[in-house]
């Protein structure tokens, strides 16, 4: 696609549900990150991916938090048993592989559990 | 690991100011550097980047140059505009660890 797309743009949610924000990356982009950002904070680094293996997943913040990605494509985060604290918007981006590639960012999913 | 401290916010300025916002790391190796813009209600764009020491990276005005004697990669502009108002972080990326580490950001706020 032209850009990081991401799913769904909104999220309301009861605690407790679990819920699946879903990421399509841009072709041929190996890297895939995931962070979270809650209102008015920096950013906040969740998981990252090369392919289909995550190297570095220390950022996901409890055992509820989980990422699975398809091959070089989609991705998919799921929080299980959510709480209000998770309420923030969710960002995915990806990128070339190699640290000269900048990364390119999805418009985020908003996350509110009520 | 990669790290970055970032200006603390947020920061005010009059149209046609000069404005500075100081982003130093630290990272093993050599990193590539980036600054990247969040417009409200915008989803994160690069801005401008440089990949290799006394690189310049440079757009819309802004420019920032890669100093590695003091481990910097401080933001300028000379002349910023009402619509520069926005949220700026600072990344680091070094060659063989492909995460970008983010600095908090620094909210600017541009008043006519």
């Amino acid at each position: 696609g032209a850009g990081v797309s991401q799913s769904p743009s909104n999220k309301v949610t009861e605690k407790g549900k679990d819920v699946e924000l879903r990421c399509d990356p841009i072709s041929g982009h190996t890297a895939l990150y995931w962070y979270r950002q809650r209102l008015g904070q920096g950013l906040e680094f969740l998981i990252y991916f090369q392919g289909n293996s995550a190297p570095d997943k220390s950022g996901l913040p409890s055992d509820r938090f989980s990422a699975e990605r398809t091959g070089e494509s989609v991705s998919t985060l799921t929080i299980q048993r959510t709480q209000q604290e998770d309420s923030a918007v969710y960002l995915c981006a990806s990128s070339f592989s190699g640290a000269l590639y900048e990364a390119f960012f999805g418009q985020g999913t908003r996350l509110t559990v009520v | 690991g990669n790290s970055v401290t970032q200006m603390e916010g947020p920061v005010t300025l009059s149209e046609e100011a000069f404005l500075t916002i100081n982003c130093t790391y630290t990272a093993t190796g050599y990193p590539s550097l980036f600054w990247y813009v969040q417009y409200p209600g915008e989803g994160l764009q690069l801005l401008l980047k440089a990949t290799k020491a006394d690189d310049k990276g440079s757009n819309k005005g802004f420019e920032a140059t890669y100093r590695k004697e003091t481990t910097s990669f401080h933001l300028e502009k000379g002349s910023v505009q009402v619509s520069d108002s926005a949220v700026y972080f600072c990344a680091v990326n070094r060659r063989g660890n492909e995460k970008l580490t983010f600095g908090t950001g620094t909210r600017l706020t541009i008043i006519p």
